[in-house]
């Protein structure tokens, strides 16, 4: 098993360019998530989704969009990148059920936006 | 917004001494979970802990969780230098999504 991965590991993009980070994740898992980390900051919930087709709003949604048209995949868009922007994105992703449960990490995006 | 707050930002001891990080939160919890990172690596689960439990043990780790003072600590203990990196605490509140809100995270350095 790979786990959750991540596709690139490292993009510089130009003030407005635009792009898609893709995570995918082969462990059968319902919840996907995708976070950014800054310095000081700890990891920050940008958007989530419940199931294949669902996607919801985290803490710092502003700026992206998700899709997960697929269980296995959720893509994380910048429609139109700022210098606030530049972060670590990680991607996650957790079993469902009756209790709770831990969440896999994707080892990470690197994105400078100058 | 922040839930959990770590204590220290960093910490730095000699291989074979114990290591302890503390977390605070805000709200109530369903759960707390301890991750840890190296450096340019993803977040790894260590250990979780339910609302209704107190202790937790796994190898050389130690999680207490006081609900009514919103705490919780991490013990390492016998640490080595592979235990160098940042460790961080992760709320869990009830409801969809199992969702976790993130601490800042303690920086641990473990010498030789």
């Amino acid at each position: 098993n790979a786990g959750v991965t991540q596709t690139p590991k490292f993009r510089v993009l130009k003030t407005g360019q635009s792009m898609t980070l893709l995570c995918a994740q082969d462990m059968n898992h319902e919840y996907m998530y995708w976070y950014r980390q800054d310095p000081g900051m700890g990891l920050r919930l940008i958007h989530y989704s419940v199931g294949e087709g669902t996607t919801a709003k985290g803490e710092v949604p502003d700026g992206y969009n998700v899709s997960r048209l697929k269980k296995q995949n959720f893509l994380l868009g910048l429609e139109s990148a700022a210098p606030s922007q530049t972060s670590v994105y990680f991607c996650a992703s957790s079993s469902t059920g009756q209790g709770v449960y831990e969440q896999y990490f994707g080892p990470g995006t690197r994105l400078t936006v100058t | 917004s922040q839930q959990g707050e770590e204590d220290p930002q960093a910490l730095s001891i000699q291989e074979g001494e114990n290591a302890t990080m503390n977390c605070s939160y805000k709200t109530s919890i369903n759960n707390l979970q301890w991750y840890r990172q190296n450096s340019g690596r993803g977040l790894v689960h260590l250990i979780l802990i339910r609302s209704n439990e107190r202790e937790k043990h796994s190898g050389r780790l130690r999680v207490t969780l006081d609900t009514s003072k919103k705490s919780s600590s991490l013990l390492i203990t016998a640490s080595r230098a592979a235990d160098t990196a940042s460790y961080f605490c992760a709320t869990g509140l009830t409801g969809g999504g199992n969702k976790l809100t993130f601490g800042t995270g303690t920086q641990l350095k473990v010498e030789l």
